[in-house]
């Protein structure tokens, strides 16, 4: 089955400062590769996803992510942090119709 | 056009009793899922179902059941709930051919005492 690791289960920044969230997964074929965004107390909102094509994919609010099979990874970038980028963000695989994983999460602090 | 609600959208349950959280989608979709998300681990599918009619078990089924008797109406069911049910429910649906790319309600969050 398919499995998504990200390792960093908070990270900070400076407003302003770059952002990268790493995203590993384990799939034996090409996966569905998908980051969502939650903020407090609401429901994922979908930012980007990758299913074929171009590698390096955009998404809202100026993410972008970057599939590199050889590494097995999809991780998520965003040039410049606003503070209201402040949330936590979710990496999942979809494999088949019916089986999508997501990683722990990662969240986001921003620091004025 | 509402998307994906949950209701309620909070609870708070006694070890035993019995409850239903309700997921309604306006968007006609074909493929509904509920999903628990506890502290460190993520979002982990419980229930999923296929159409109306259908369901089938995910990854963490056992002490839930679901029904689809409506194409737009996804319920799940907690006959007796016990502490390690509580977590935030989130109910997703999706279009057939859409890759698994799911649309989320806003959740529910139960504690069981």
């Amino acid at each position: 089955a398919q499995s998504v690791t990200q390792p960093d289960i908070h990270i900070t920044v400076s407003e302003g400062a770059s952002l990268e969230l790493r995203c590993n997964y384990s799939y034996g074929a090409t996966p569905y590769l998908f980051w969502y965004v939650q903020s407090p107390g609401q429901g994922l909102q979908l930012l980007l996803k990758y299913f074929s094509g171009d590698t390096l994919v955009q998404g809202i609010k100026g993410f972008e992510a970057e599939f590199k099979r050889s590494q097995s990874s999809f991780n998520l970038r965003k040039p410049s942090v606003h503070w209201s980028d402040a949330a936590e963000y979710f990496c999942a695989v979809g494999a088949g119709n019916n089986d999508m994983r997501f990683g722990a999460g990662t969240r986001l602090t921003v620091k004025p | 056009n509402a998307g994906v609600t949950q209701t309620p959208k909070f609870r708070v349950l006694k070890t035993g009793q019995s409850m239903t959280l309700l997921c309604a989608q306006d968007m006609n979709h074909e493929y509904m899922y509920w999903y628990r998300q506890d502290p460190g681990m993520g979002l982990r599918l419980i229930h999923y179902s296929v159409g109306e009619g259908t369901t089938a078990k995910g990854e963490v089924p056992d002490g839930y059941n679901v029904s689809r008797l409506k194409k737009q109406n996804f319920l799940l069911g907690l006959e007796s709930a016990a502490p390690s049910q509580t977590s935030v429910y989130f109910c997703a649906s999706r279009p057939s051919g859409s890759n698994n790319e799911q649309f989320f309600g806003p959740g529910t969050r139960l504690t069981v005492l």
